[in-house]
């Protein structure tokens, strides 16, 4: 069973600039969540996909978007950055239906913005 | 919206004692609680989880109680070893499939 992974590892952007961040699910799960994880601070949800259309949206504003494609691999893709949005960035595999809760998570994407 | 509180955000041990971590939970909807650990570098990686209609539930070491009335919920490692040093998330689930609201972290350090 392959775990959620998770590209880059790190990167550095400027301000004003645009990223996309990638996640692949865990075999056999069909959702992604994505969460923004401050430094010090518990994971804040950004959204969620399930079937290819985001299916529930945290406090962020548009210009965190995302897509999910069909082999359940996410993006997500942030613009006009701003240096606030320097975080690891998670991403999140679970199974929906079935009454299934359980989230798994990928080591993150570590986003710095000067 | 649900609001997880977690106490304390550190905690220091002995090797061999053991640790508490308590979180508390607003929306009585929820339903799911689950814990992680996130080690330096990592993401976070589930340890152990409860559901609404259980009061507590052991792996283990790890144990988790919960208590619906009060609306909180408590980790408890016994025997801690130094590998058990990491910072730990409660979070709070109201149905399958929608978010998760976590809790701040607990910094915890086992000491040799």
């Amino acid at each position: 069973e392959t775990g959620v992974t998770q590209s880059p590892t790190h990167l550095i952007k400027t301000r004003g600039q645009q990223v996309t961040l990638r996640c692949s699910s865990q075999s056999g799960h069909n959702t992604v969540s994505w969460y923004q994880q401050a430094l010090g601070q518990g994971p804040q949800f950004i959204f969620q996909y399930y079937r290819e259309e985001e299916n529930g949206r945290g406090n962020f504003p548009p210009r965190f978007s995302g897509l999910q494609f069909p082999n359940y691999s996410s993006e997500l893709n942030v613009n006009a950055l701003e240096l606030d949005d320097s975080a690891l960035y998670l991403c999140a595999s679970s199974l929906s239906g079935r009454g299934r809760n359980e989230q798994f998570f990928g080591p993150g994407t570590r986003l710095t913005v000067l | 919206g649900e609001n997880v509180e977690q106490h304390p955000s550190t905690l220091s041990v002995q090797e061999g004692d053991s640790a508490v971590i308590k979180c508390t939970y607003s929306d009585s909807a929820s339903n799911y609680f689950p814990w992680y650990k996130q080690e330096l570098g990592k993401g976070p990686q589930l340890i152990i989880d409860i559901r609404s209609n259980v009061g507590e539930k052991k792996d283990q070491r790890i144990a988790v109680t919960l208590n619906k009335t009060a609306k909180h919920f408590s980790l408890h490692i016994t025997e801690t070893q130094p590998e058990d040093s990491a910072v730990y998330f409660c979070a709070a689930n109201e149905r399958a499939g929608n978010q998760f609201y976590f809790g701040t972290g607990t910094s915890l350090t086992v000491i040799p």
